[in-house]
Protein backbone atom coordinates (compact mmCIF):
# COMPACT_ATOMS: atom_id res chain seq x y z
CA UNK A 1 0.00 0.00 0.00
CA UNK A 2 1.01 3.57 -0.37
CA UNK A 3 0.35 6.46 2.99
CA UNK A 4 -0.43 10.15 1.51
CA UNK A 5 0.20 13.31 3.36
CA UNK A 6 -1.11 16.21 2.38
CA UNK A 7 -0.72 19.74 3.74
CA UNK A 8 -2.20 21.78 4.50
CA UNK A 9 -5.91 20.04 5.56
CA UNK A 10 -7.77 22.85 4.50
CA UNK A 11 -7.20 27.02 3.91
CA UNK A 12 -9.19 29.62 3.55
CA UNK A 13 -7.72 32.11 1.45
CA UNK A 14 -8.51 35.81 -0.30
CA UNK A 15 -8.85 36.50 -4.04
CA UNK A 16 -5.72 37.23 -6.18
CA UNK A 17 -3.62 35.08 -3.96
CA UNK A 18 -2.24 32.03 -4.55
CA UNK A 19 -1.75 28.63 -2.46
CA UNK A 20 0.59 25.77 -2.49
CA UNK A 21 -0.48 22.52 -1.43
CA UNK A 22 1.92 19.90 -0.69
CA UNK A 23 2.04 15.84 -1.10
CA UNK A 24 4.07 13.38 0.26
CA UNK A 25 4.09 9.72 -0.45
CA UNK A 26 5.97 6.95 1.70
CA UNK A 27 6.73 5.17 -1.31
CA UNK A 28 8.63 5.92 -4.72
CA UNK A 29 5.86 6.24 -7.54
CA UNK A 30 6.57 7.14 -11.10
CA UNK A 31 3.48 9.19 -11.71
CA UNK A 32 1.69 11.11 -9.18
CA UNK A 33 -2.03 12.53 -9.71
CA UNK A 34 -3.81 15.99 -8.87
CA UNK A 35 -7.64 16.00 -8.87
CA UNK A 36 -9.92 18.65 -8.14
CA UNK A 37 -13.43 17.61 -7.07
CA UNK A 38 -15.64 21.30 -6.57
CA UNK A 39 -19.24 21.08 -4.50
CA UNK A 40 -21.34 18.24 -5.41
CA UNK A 41 -19.00 17.06 -8.43
CA UNK A 42 -17.54 14.45 -8.88
CA UNK A 43 -13.33 13.85 -8.75
CA UNK A 44 -11.41 16.01 -12.28
CA UNK A 45 -8.31 15.24 -12.88
CA UNK A 46 -6.15 18.19 -12.96
CA UNK A 47 -2.53 17.38 -14.42
CA UNK A 48 -0.38 14.04 -14.33
CA UNK A 49 3.29 14.81 -12.49
CA UNK A 50 6.01 12.88 -13.38
CA UNK A 51 9.60 13.26 -11.70
CA UNK A 52 11.73 14.90 -14.41
CA UNK A 53 9.29 16.11 -16.64
CA UNK A 54 7.06 18.59 -16.89
CA UNK A 55 3.51 17.63 -16.05
CA UNK A 56 0.61 16.95 -18.17
CA UNK A 57 -2.47 19.15 -18.18
CA UNK A 58 -5.82 17.97 -18.98
CA UNK A 59 -8.14 20.02 -21.09
CA UNK A 60 -9.20 22.87 -19.14
CA UNK A 61 -6.10 23.28 -17.02
CA UNK A 62 -3.07 25.22 -17.65
CA UNK A 63 0.73 25.67 -15.90
CA UNK A 64 0.27 29.13 -15.36
CA UNK A 65 -3.12 28.83 -13.23
CA UNK A 66 -2.04 25.22 -11.75
CA UNK A 67 1.85 24.88 -11.85
CA UNK A 68 3.14 22.11 -10.59
CA UNK A 69 6.36 20.83 -8.98
CA UNK A 70 8.08 16.91 -8.85
CA UNK A 71 11.04 16.90 -7.44
CA UNK A 72 11.81 13.62 -6.67
CA UNK A 73 9.71 10.13 -6.74
CA UNK A 74 7.55 10.62 -3.16
CA UNK A 75 7.02 14.34 -3.89
CA UNK A 76 4.97 16.82 -5.20
CA UNK A 77 3.38 20.06 -5.07
CA UNK A 78 0.16 21.71 -7.02
CA UNK A 79 -0.10 25.56 -6.87
CA UNK A 80 -3.76 26.97 -7.09
CA UNK A 81 -2.32 31.03 -8.74
CA UNK A 82 -4.69 34.13 -8.48
CA UNK A 83 -7.09 32.11 -6.82
CA UNK A 84 -10.95 33.40 -7.57
CA UNK A 85 -14.25 32.26 -5.56
CA UNK A 86 -14.85 29.26 -8.50
CA UNK A 87 -11.24 27.63 -7.15
CA UNK A 88 -12.94 26.99 -3.81
CA UNK A 89 -12.71 22.95 -3.87
CA UNK A 90 -11.11 20.14 -2.35
CA UNK A 91 -7.67 19.13 -3.82
CA UNK A 92 -6.23 15.72 -3.85
CA UNK A 93 -3.09 13.77 -4.90
CA UNK A 94 -3.27 10.75 -5.71
CA UNK A 95 -0.84 7.85 -7.00
CA UNK A 96 -0.89 4.45 -8.25
CA UNK A 97 1.46 1.86 -6.23
CA UNK A 98 0.89 -2.23 -6.35
CA UNK A 99 -2.02 -1.76 -9.21
CA UNK A 100 -3.99 0.11 -7.05
CA UNK A 101 -5.23 3.80 -6.90
CA UNK A 102 -4.54 5.84 -3.62
CA UNK A 103 -5.70 9.06 -2.78
CA UNK A 104 -4.00 11.48 0.30
CA UNK A 105 -6.77 13.26 2.80
CA UNK A 106 -7.25 16.19 0.51
CA UNK A 107 -6.88 19.83 1.48
CA UNK A 108 -9.66 21.48 1.56
CA UNK A 109 -9.74 25.18 -0.47
CA UNK A 110 -12.25 28.36 0.18
CA UNK A 111 -11.55 31.38 -1.65
CA UNK A 112 -13.29 34.52 -0.49
CA UNK B 1 -14.05 10.05 -25.41
CA UNK B 2 -13.33 8.09 -22.56
CA UNK B 3 -16.31 8.47 -19.95
CA UNK B 4 -17.82 6.53 -17.03
CA UNK B 5 -21.44 6.40 -16.46
CA UNK B 6 -23.27 5.76 -12.62
CA UNK B 7 -26.64 5.30 -11.88
CA UNK B 8 -28.54 6.43 -9.96
CA UNK B 9 -27.05 9.19 -9.45
CA UNK B 10 -29.00 9.36 -5.76
CA UNK B 11 -30.56 6.78 -3.96
CA UNK B 12 -32.12 6.98 -0.21
CA UNK B 13 -33.14 3.87 0.99
CA UNK B 14 -34.00 2.65 4.89
CA UNK B 15 -31.89 0.32 7.03
CA UNK B 16 -31.80 -3.44 5.73
CA UNK B 17 -32.60 -2.92 2.28
CA UNK B 18 -30.34 -4.24 -0.21
CA UNK B 19 -29.03 -1.75 -3.33
CA UNK B 20 -27.40 -2.09 -6.27
CA UNK B 21 -25.02 0.38 -7.70
CA UNK B 22 -24.13 0.17 -11.47
CA UNK B 23 -21.54 1.58 -13.58
CA UNK B 24 -21.18 1.45 -17.44
CA UNK B 25 -17.69 2.55 -19.19
CA UNK B 26 -16.13 3.17 -22.06
CA UNK B 27 -12.26 3.16 -22.18
CA UNK B 28 -9.79 3.04 -24.42
CA UNK B 29 -7.01 0.40 -23.35
CA UNK B 30 -9.00 -0.72 -20.45
CA UNK B 31 -7.24 -2.14 -17.14
CA UNK B 32 -9.45 -2.14 -14.64
CA UNK B 33 -12.22 -0.96 -12.49
CA UNK B 34 -12.39 0.58 -9.74
CA UNK B 35 -15.15 1.58 -6.74
CA UNK B 36 -14.14 3.87 -4.07
CA UNK B 37 -16.98 4.92 -1.06
CA UNK B 38 -16.13 8.66 -0.46
CA UNK B 39 -17.50 10.18 2.79
CA UNK B 40 -16.02 13.45 3.60
CA UNK B 41 -12.62 14.24 1.71
CA UNK B 42 -10.65 11.83 0.25
CA UNK B 43 -12.35 8.22 -1.65
CA UNK B 44 -11.29 5.05 0.42
CA UNK B 45 -10.58 2.34 -1.53
CA UNK B 46 -13.25 -0.63 -2.24
CA UNK B 47 -12.10 -2.97 -5.19
CA UNK B 48 -10.60 -3.45 -7.94
CA UNK B 49 -11.74 -5.60 -11.12
CA UNK B 50 -10.28 -6.80 -13.90
CA UNK B 51 -11.50 -9.98 -14.89
CA UNK B 52 -15.18 -10.79 -16.17
CA UNK B 53 -17.54 -12.62 -13.95
CA UNK B 54 -15.16 -13.24 -10.98
CA UNK B 55 -17.00 -11.23 -7.85
CA UNK B 56 -15.04 -10.18 -5.23
CA UNK B 57 -16.68 -9.67 -2.11
CA UNK B 58 -15.90 -7.51 1.49
CA UNK B 59 -18.42 -8.49 4.15
CA UNK B 60 -21.99 -6.61 3.02
CA UNK B 61 -20.19 -5.58 -0.25
CA UNK B 62 -19.52 -7.58 -3.34
CA UNK B 63 -19.09 -5.90 -7.13
CA UNK B 64 -18.83 -7.96 -10.32
CA UNK B 65 -17.43 -7.00 -13.81
CA UNK B 66 -19.02 -7.50 -17.39
CA UNK B 67 -16.55 -6.89 -20.20
CA UNK B 68 -18.20 -7.94 -22.65
CA UNK B 69 -21.21 -5.42 -21.91
CA UNK B 70 -18.76 -3.07 -19.96
CA UNK B 71 -20.43 -2.38 -16.91
CA UNK B 72 -20.12 -3.27 -13.78
CA UNK B 73 -22.50 -3.65 -10.31
CA UNK B 74 -21.90 -2.56 -6.43
CA UNK B 75 -24.13 -4.51 -4.24
CA UNK B 76 -24.58 -3.89 -0.50
CA UNK B 77 -26.89 -5.85 1.38
CA UNK B 78 -28.32 -5.20 4.49
CA UNK B 79 -27.61 -1.41 4.69
CA UNK B 80 -26.65 0.30 7.39
CA UNK B 81 -26.96 4.00 8.49
CA UNK B 82 -22.77 4.11 8.28
CA UNK B 83 -23.15 3.31 4.28
CA UNK B 84 -24.18 6.85 3.41
CA UNK B 85 -21.99 8.10 1.13
CA UNK B 86 -21.23 8.73 -2.63
CA UNK B 87 -19.77 5.34 -4.20
CA UNK B 88 -17.60 7.02 -6.86
CA UNK B 89 -17.00 4.30 -10.39
CA UNK B 90 -13.42 4.52 -11.99
CA UNK B 91 -11.87 3.11 -15.00
CA UNK B 92 -7.97 2.65 -15.57
CA UNK B 93 -6.05 2.50 -18.58
CA UNK B 94 -3.00 0.07 -19.70
CA UNK B 95 -1.00 3.32 -19.80
CA UNK B 96 -1.17 3.67 -16.27
CA UNK B 97 -1.39 7.79 -17.48
CA UNK B 98 -5.08 8.23 -15.95
CA UNK B 99 -7.94 7.64 -14.07
CA UNK B 100 -11.82 8.16 -15.32
CA UNK B 101 -13.89 9.06 -12.71
CA UNK B 102 -17.91 8.09 -12.73
CA UNK B 103 -20.04 11.25 -11.59
CA UNK B 104 -20.30 8.76 -8.62
CA UNK B 105 -23.92 7.94 -6.98
CA UNK B 106 -25.34 9.48 -3.64
CA UNK B 107 -26.88 6.79 -1.23
CA UNK B 108 -28.06 8.03 1.38
CA UNK B 109 -28.96 5.02 4.44
CA UNK B 110 -32.20 6.23 6.72
CA UNK B 111 -32.83 4.53 9.67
Amino acid sequence: SAVISQKPSRDICQRGTSLTIQCQVDSQVTMMFWYRQQPGQSLTLIATANQGSEATYESGFVIDKFPISRPNLTFSTLTVSNMSPEDSSIYLCSVEHGGEQYFGPGTRLTVT
Amino acid sequence: EDKVVQSPLSLVVHEGDTVTLNCSYEVTNFRSLLWYKQEKKAPTFLFMLTSSGIEKKSGRLSSILDKKELFSILNITATQTGDSAVYLCAGTKTSYDKVIFGPGTSLSVIP
